[in-house]
């Protein structure tokens, strides 16, 4: 069974500039969610969707969006790129409604943001 | 309320050695409390996970302990070993079905020779 697919891996952009990122979850899963992890903030929950529906959403500003498609793969944007927004952005599928345990989330390798 | 806090931020021990991560949290609403595991250019994955109602969970080397009255749990491992050497997240869900984790800052395990 595939895991969570991001892209691009890498990607260098300049401030002011807008970013896309792609996310394709595990088959099956249907809950999409993003988190920004910085080395002095740790995880940072960004967003999660369900059916194309934006079920949560974190303390990011309105430059951070995203969205799922019918097919469950999601994917996010951030408009005017600040220094700031330097950062490794993981995406993370689940099954829903939580069952078993409690739901675990599987995350992909992310996608490492640097911007000039 | 919504926080988790971990600590210590950077741990070092020997091969052998018991490495202990402590984290609490505020909102008595959490119910369930994971602990992720990333090495290096790796996303996190889910290491062991406990429910409120277990003050006790072992999974091989690695053990949840659980103080609900406390609000505070912690991570043990056992017999450490250089491949253990991560990052370790504790987090926290909310009831509800909801997947929004909040995470504590993570913790930085080096298990030297």
């Amino acid at each position: 069974k595939a895991g969570v697919t991001q892209t691009p891996r890498y990607l260098i952009k300049t401030r002011g500039q807008q970013v896309t990122l792609s996310c394709s979850p595990i088959s099956g899963h249907r809950s999409v969610s993003w988190y920004q992890q910085t080395p002095g903030q740790g995880l940072q929950f960004l967003f999660e969707y369900f059916s194309e529906t934006q079920r949560n959403k974190g303390n990011f500003p309105g430059r951070f969006s995203g969205r799922q498609f019918s097919n469950s793969r999601s994917e996010m944007n951030v408009s005017t790129l600040e220094l700031g927004d330097s950062a490794l952005y993981l995406c993370a599928s689940s099954l829903f409604p939580r069952q078993g345990s409690g739901g675990e989330l599987f995350f992909g390798e992310g996608s490492r943001l640097t911007v000039l | 309320q919504q926080q988790v806090k971990q600590s210590p931020q950077s741990l070092i021990v020997q091969k052998g050695g018991i490495s202990i991560i402590n984290c609490a949290y505020e909102n008595t609403a959490f119910d369930y409390f994971p602990w992720y595991q990333q090495f290096p250019g790796k996303g996190p994955a889910l290491l062991i996970a406990i429910r409120p109602d277990v003050s006790e969970k072992k999974e091989g080397r690695f053990t949840i302990s659980f103080n609900k009255s406390a609000k505070q749990f912690s991570l043990h491992i056992m017999d450490s070993q250089p491949g253990d050497s991560a990052t370790y997240f504790c987090a926290a869900t909310l009831s509800g079905g909801y997947q929004k984790v909040t995470f504590g800052t993570g913790t930085k395990l080096q298990v030297i020779p």
